[in-house]
């Protein structure tokens, strides 16, 4: 079984930049998507590729990848952005998820 | 715009077998393939399993391997996931959303999801 690594929670201000960060073996070789999910709802993708943005994602979505790690950015963070944050990717024909992130707007 | 509806909540018992449906509108059905996710209370994100809505190949993850099936009906529109042999762990909410990417088990991505199908085992 493949391991994803996301801290639990990330608190940010509004208008400041939030940085959620996932971790794996070999991550660095496989490409990491990065979905939304808002207390009740069903999950949305926000980032795919490691760096890609679906055309209805808002600019201030961001990722990128260095080494083993891949990060997700909100820059200008908004109060609507206040959800759970899962990184996901493959491995041996399997999709694998991370633990998730609780990013909290205060 | 790319709509997927799934079926009601369930309620079976241990033992028993749940069938959900998926359908699907908005695009060409055939051109892209389904996913199966669940997610139990307060956990992560879960893959199942996956079909080629094309020429009907799945693939599944070892942990259902044997115990879910994935079918798809093109006249219809729609993808239905059946999960036997039910235990009180199976309770979760069940999610088809569909492959971004296409129809090959490449690059795989979701988007966008369905509602979601609340499935209680208990006795």
């Amino acid at each position: 079984s493949y391991e994803l690594t996301q801290a639990p929670s990330v608190s940010v201000s509004p208008g400041q930049t939030a940085s959620i960060t996932c971790s794996g073996d070999n991550l660095a070789d496989k490409y990491v998507s990065w979905y939304q999910q808002k207390a009740g709802h069903s999950p949305v993708l926000v980032i795919y590729e490691d760096t890609k943005r679906p055309s209805d994602i808002p600019e201030r979505f961001s990722g990128s990848d260095s080494g083993n790690t891949a990060t997700l950015t909100i820059s200008g963070t908004q109060a609507v952005d206040e959800a759970d944050y899962y990184c996901q990717a493959w491995d041996s024909s399997t999709g694998f998820f991370g633990g998730g992130t609780k990013l909290t707007v205060l | 715009q790319v709509h997927l509806v799934q079926s009601g909540a369930e309620v079976k018992k241990p033992g028993a077998s749940v069938k959900i449906s998926c359908k699907a509108s908005g695009y060409i059905f055939t051109h892209y393939g389904m996913h199966w996710v669940r997610q139990a209370p307060g956990q992560r994100p879960e893959w199942m399993g996956w079909i080629n809505t094309g020429n009907d190949d799945t693939k599944f993850s070892q942990k259902f391997q044997g115990r879910a099936t994935i079918i798809r009906d093109t006249s219809a529109t729609t993808v239905y996931m059946e999960l036997s042999s039910l235990r009180t762990e199976d309770t979760a909410v069940y999610y088809c959303t569909r492959d971004a990417s296409g129809n090959a088990f490449h690059y795989n991505r979701f988007d966008p999801w369905g509602q979601g199908t609340l499935v209680t085992v208990s006795s």
